[in-house]
């Protein structure tokens, strides 16, 4: 059973600084891994997805990586802004249950002018 | 750009009521989900639907649930005789084809609806 893991719960940067989500897998079989936003009481809202057997996506001012050896993920957010305040998910897709998708609990960022 | 649509983005209902929550997957999207979020818990799936069967589903997916694809375009979630602990957002999402490219199994959620069950 894949079990995630996002480290820290909650981070409060000052804007412009560069920063980074961690998030932690137990189960290396995935299909692919997807990085969310959420704002609070709305959706979710796909950032980047990285497939298994690639190493890292880029979007803007966005880049995730995804080391399957380690079990570990992160999401690198380049000159934060206060718009980027919101939690951040990170998902995974198991191998052979590939319409399933795991979630860890997220974590929230707040960018403060 | 395409979206996932859900109605009603909030609704309260008695305990034991019957509800019915609705969604419109992206148009050319094969699978279709449903996933909750009770407050402060992770996002959980419930159920996966792909040529009008369920093709896979969670153990919170009981005999209290059910998912229908009526017609073209929509696909729901009913939740019979309802509980206190079903008070959660719903998120229902749809993709491509898990077995495509990124774009095709990406997943697309909409913007959930909020159910409070009192």
């Amino acid at each position: 059973k894949q079990e995630v893991t996002q480290i820290p719960a909650a981070l409060s940067v000052p804007e412009g600084e560069n920063l980074v989500l961690n998030c932690s897998f137990t189960d290396s079989a995935i299909y692919n891994l997807q990085w969310f936003r959420q704002d609070p009481g709305k959706g979710l809202t796909s950032l980047l997805l990285i497939q298994s057997s690639q190493r890292e996506q880029t979007s803007g001012r966005l880049n995730a990586s995804l080391d399957k050896s380690s079990g570990r993920s992160t999401l690198y957010i380049a000159a934060s802004q206060p718009g980027d305040s919101a939690t951040y998910l990170c998902a995974f897709m198991n191998s052979g249950g590939y319409q399933k998708v795991t979630f860890g609990i997220g974590t929230k960022l707040q960018v403060i002018p | 750009e395409p979206e996932v649509t859900q109605t009603p983005s909030h609704q309260v209902t008695q305990m034991g009521q019957e509800v019915i929550l609705r969604c419109v997957p992206i148009s050319n999207h094969l699978y279709f989900y449903w996933y909750r979020q009770i407050l402060g818990q992770k996002v959980e799936f419930l159920v996966s639907f792909y040529n009008n069967e369920i093709s896979e589903k969670s153990e919170i997916f009981d005999d209290q649930f059910s998912v229908e694809r009526p017609d073209g375009s929509n696909f729901t979630l009913k939740i019979r005789s309802t509980k206190l602990e079903d008070s959660a957002m719903y998120f229902c999402a749809s993709s491509l084809w898990p077995g495509q490219s990124p774009a095709g199994n990406t997943i697309y959620f909409g913007e959930g609806s909020w159910l409070t069950v009192v």
